[in-house]
């Protein structure tokens, strides 16, 4: 059973435009939830990570959302470059010895 | 080199050829990771060693076998695979502290592309 489900698959945004990712996790345990970003032929970089203490973490123009009543959270690219085209995977584990689960990958391409 | 290197990055080998995948990380960490990596499903994950010492393994099935001979290098072992063995895998390494691999920052390398023929 998928423990953190990702949408949409795939995205087309235009440059300049804000890239928006969701995830939905069932498991209230899970409390570290990271974003990674994976260019072809690289491996997964983790990208932003945040705690359930918080409900939003920016980190220049990467921010993530967090709802924890809703049991989701979500990737926010602003400004979008061509330069952010990439398979973006987000995750949620528990604690720091917790397994990644990992959601099945968003996508993105950003048209000039 | 830095980082998490793997090698080859490709490989296409018959089902009943035997052939190793190879791991070496230069960040200095104690735990290191196998993932199997298939267009559209989430990473999955294989076998996972803390200090030299396998902790997890994944009902992975037997004609993968996973070899640490030091917390700098992790081999994957295969041999008679299947074409639905077709993936990427991908290695990946952090600090483990008390024992215990630490998930949470894992730092991947770029994959090694294998296809089942």
């Amino acid at each position: 059973q998928q423990q953190v489900k990702q949408s949409p698959q795939s995205l087309i945004v235009q440059k300049g435009g804000i890239s928006i990712i969701n995830c939905a996790y069932e498991n209230t345990a899970f409390d570290y939830f990271p974003w990674y970003q994976q260019f072809p032929g690289k491996g997964p970089a983790l990208l932003i990570a945040i705690r359930p203490d918080v409900s939003e973490k920016k980190e220049g123009r990467f921010t993530i959302s967090f709802n924890k009543s809703a049991k989701q959270f979500s990737l926010h690219i602003m400004d979008s470059q061509p330069g952010d085209s990439a398979t973006y995977f987000c995750a949620a584990s528990k604690g720091s010895w917790g397994k990644l689960q990992f959601g099945a990958g968003t996508q993105v391409v950003v048209t000039p | 080199e830095t980082g998490v290197t793997q090698t080859p990055r490709h490989l296409v080998m018959g089902m009943t050829n035997k052939k190793s995948l190879k791991c070496e990380q230069h960040l200095g960490h104690n735990a290191m990771y196998w993932y199997k990596q298939s267009a559209k499903k989430p990473l999955e994950l294989m076998f996972v060693y803390n200090f030299k010492e396998q902790t997890e393994n994944n009902s992975v099935p037997s004609r993968f076998s996973p070899e640490c001979p030091n917390s700098s290098h992790l081999f994957l072992h295969l041999h008679t695979l299947q074409p639905e063995d077709s993936a990427l895998y991908l290695c990946a390494s952090s600090q483990a502290a008390s024992g215990r691999a630490s998930y949470n920052e894992q730092f991947f390398g770029p994959g090694t592309r294998l296809t089942v023929l």
